[in-house]
């Protein structure tokens, strides 16, 4: 059974890293597209970035040139560096296998606050 | 970026109802199209891929429609597990990106 699990989130400052992970099995992420969508509290669903089986990345237009989208193909893992993080990414972020299969993950709860 | 409305943001409707939302997009996207539906807690669920194809295990009475800019999701007599909030994906071009949102509730 295909599980993805987030892990990493948290409450941070503004300005401030987190990197979160997204352990995989039964899947493996150098063969798909995976994908991270987020839903800020109380609106709606955001894509937010995918990594390709070539390793090509994509992002929103929010979170380019912060959010970086990276995996470790031996651990089976995904990683989202996020930098300078501002209120507004405030969201619950889930690993997802979108666009290739229906599997997400969970999610886990980043709060970017002072 | 592509924009996707969706509409109607909201709507209330009773079991057994013929349930439509429509999704525009802001520029043709051939038939690359998903539909969503999320529950609070839960993670969301692939209900329709490109525009029309029901996804695997899905009930059939769900349905999509359309093509380049204007596409529809139906639920054919409306059940109790359908109250969701319900999302169409465009996955023509990056970023990808997703309507916001139809909520569903029961009258």
């Amino acid at each position: 059974e295909v599980q993805l699990v987030e892990s990493g989130g948290g409450l941070i400052q503004p300005g401030e890293s987190l990197r979160l992970s997204c352990a995989a099995s039964d899947v493996t992420v150098s063969d798909n597209y995976m994908s991270w969508v987020r839903q800020a509290p109380g609106k709606g669903l955001e894509w937010v970035s995918v990594i390709y089986s070539g390793g090509s990345t994509y992002y929103a237009d929010s979170v380019k040139g912060r959010f970086t989208f990276s995996r470790d193909n031996s651990k089976n893992m995904l990683y989202l560096q996020m930098n300078s993080l501002r209120s507004e990414d405030t969201a619950v972020y889930y690993c997802t296998t979108l666009g290739s299969g229906d599997y997400w993950g969970q999610g886990t709860l980043v709060t970017v606050s002072s | 970026a592509i924009q996707m409305t969706q509409s109607p943001s909201s709507l209330s409707a009773s079991v057994g109802d013929r349930v439509t939302i429509t999704c525009r997009a802001s520029q043709g996207i051939r038939n690359d199209l998903d539909w969503y539906q999320h529950k609070p807690g839960k993670a969301p669920k692939l209900l329709i891929y490109a525009a029309s194809s029901l996804q695997s295990g899905v009930p059939s009475r769900f349905s999509g429609s359309g093509s380049g800019t204007d596409f529809t999701l139906t639920i054919n007599s409306l059940q109790p597990e359908d109250f969701a909030t319900y999302y169409c994906l465009q996955n023509y071009i990056y970023p990808w990106t997703f309507g916001q949102g139809t909520k569903v509730e029961i009258k």
